[in-house]
């Protein structure tokens, strides 16, 4: 099925461990995009790519790092993990302006 | 910058009730609109977007006019099911052109809860 396809779905890591977390789009979509929800703030944008070789900070980047690898997939790293990063994480893709985000499922991590 | 902000949930319904779930914004330009729905242990899903002043989206009936003069883009229902009980977001994107093309900023979301 096209979509947005995020790996792992959930993962517990200890503080100052590494991670990266994958995704991958099948929809030839230019733009991706992560956020990371948390309880009564909404989603708040980390990085984006608005094309194929070009990233780009959000609002809330410091902690991580982006790799847009291809048009199709766009990694989020954690190099030292926090508490404060337990979150849920959320890669998005799109074409064009107007048209909204395809989400992928989430990753629930917690750090402890 | 541009902002989103609903109205405080949660928003606890019975079956058949009315919806509305407040939103306004603030942002340059002319930003595109939309809701976002997320059903419990998944993604976000697009429910409805409009992209220009007085459109109306509409999907699953749930309707949201994009009312310029008062920055606003409300969502409504005329009568919900216990199926549409889920946390709705509102959010914008800027116009083209703009050095924030394409990115959603979000409203906080607000949950809904409708019972039998």
């Amino acid at each position: 099925n096209a979509g947005v396809t995020q790996t792992p779905k959930f993962q517990v890591l200890k503080t100052g461990q590494s991670m990266t977390l994958q995704c991958a789009q099948d929809m030839n979509h230019n733009s991706m995009y992560w956020y990371r929800q948390d309880p009564g703030m909404g989603l708040r944008l980390i990085y984006y790519s608005a094309s194929e070789g070009t990233t780009d900070k959000g609002e809330v980047p410091n902690g991580y790092n982006v790799s847009r690898l291809n048009k199709r997939e766009f990694s989020l790293r954690l190099e030292s993990a926090a508490p404060s990063q337990t979150s849920v994480y959320f890669c998005a893709s799109s074409d064009r302006v107007g048209y909204g985000y395809t989400f992928g499922s989430g990753t629930r991590l917690t750090v402890v | 910058g541009d902002s989103v902000t609903q109205m405080e949930g949660p928003v606890t319904l019975s079956e058949e009730a009315f919806l509305t779930i407040n939103c306004t914004y603030t942002a340059t330009g002319y930003p595109s609109l939309f809701w976002y729905v997320q059903y419990p242990g998944e993604g976000l899903q697009l429910l409805l977007k409009a992209t220009k002043a007085d459109d109306k989206g509409s999907n699953k009936g749930f309707e949201a006019t994009y009312r310029k003069e008062t920055t606003s883009f409300h969502l409504e229902k005329g009568s919900v099911q216990v199926s549409d009980s889920a946390v709705y977001f509102c959010a914008l994107s800027e116009s083209s052109g703009g050095t924030s093309y394409g990115k959603l900023t979000f409203g906080q979301g607000t949950i809904l809860t409708v019972h039998p």
